[in-house]
């Protein structure tokens, strides 16, 4: 049974990076077959897919037009976990960010984070 | 891209079935059969129903169903239990290689 636990800080200064960290147990980062994604969850945006990482022979990442000049979504083989960055932050991106676990790469999430609320504030 | 279209609200009595649709275009829903929904209790993380338009996780009641027909997934929920009452939310794969979700919908069990 795969769990995320998610962590990093939950208030961040416009401008700056927020980073998130998604440690997993129950699977492994390197999976031939599960993508491992960031989604976020704000009243405004809604549900709102970021990107992912993935492994099939070599490291690949997509990433959501929206985001796609700010965000890098890292693997972390060593310790079996994931991590987002986004850049150049602003009050837009507060929302409650979620890590989740694609196991097939059919594009479904099973299991989610436990989420973490991000405030974009100074 | 934008998100997929689903109604506010729908509501049901204990016992009645509800259906919540989910309508996209033919570069989303009606391109791919990889339609996906999720229940989400008021502040928790989203748990996965239904994937692949029509299949269960092992372990959900088969009191939840999805389907589809052209660019409109839905989601049927049968014998409503007051525990149902949440937001759903679909998901579906995109022509773009992204993912992109519905607004929810708030089911109200009366």
């Amino acid at each position: 049974q795969a769990q995320l636990q998610q962590s990093g800080p939950g208030l961040v200064k416009p401008s700056q990076t927020l980073s998130l960290t998604c440690a997993i147990s129950g699977d492994s980062v390197s999976s031939s077959s599960a993508a491992w994604n960031w989604i976020r969850q704000s009243p405004s945006r809604g549900l709102e897919w970021l990107g992912r990482t993935y492994y099939r022979s070599k490291w690949y990442n997509d990433y959501a037009v929206s985001v796609m000049s700010r965000i890098t979504i890292t693997p972390e083989t060593s310790k079996n976990q994931f991590s987002l960055q986004l850049n150049s932050v602003t009050p837009e991106d507060t929302a409650v960010y979620y890590c989740a676990r694609d196991p097939l790469g059919g594009n479904w999430y099973d299991p989610w984070g436990q989420g973490t609320l991000v405030t974009v504030s100074s | 891209q934008s998100a997929l279209t689903q109604p506010a609200s729908v509501s049901g009595s204990p016992g009645q079935s509800i259906t919540i649709s989910c309508t996209g275009t033919t570069s989303d829903v009606g391109g791919y059969n990889n339609v996906s929904w999720y229940q989400q209790h008021p502040g928790k993380a989203p748990k996965l129903l239904i994937s692949g338009v029509n299949n269960r996780p092992s372990g959900l009641s088969n009191r939840f169903s999805g389907s589809k027909s052209g660019n409109t997934a839905s989601l049927t929920i049968s014998g409503l239990q007051a525990e149902d009452e949440a937001d759903y939310y679909c998901s579906s794969y995109t022509n773009s290689s992204s993912v992109v979700f519905g607004g929810g919908t708030k089911l109200t069990v009366l």
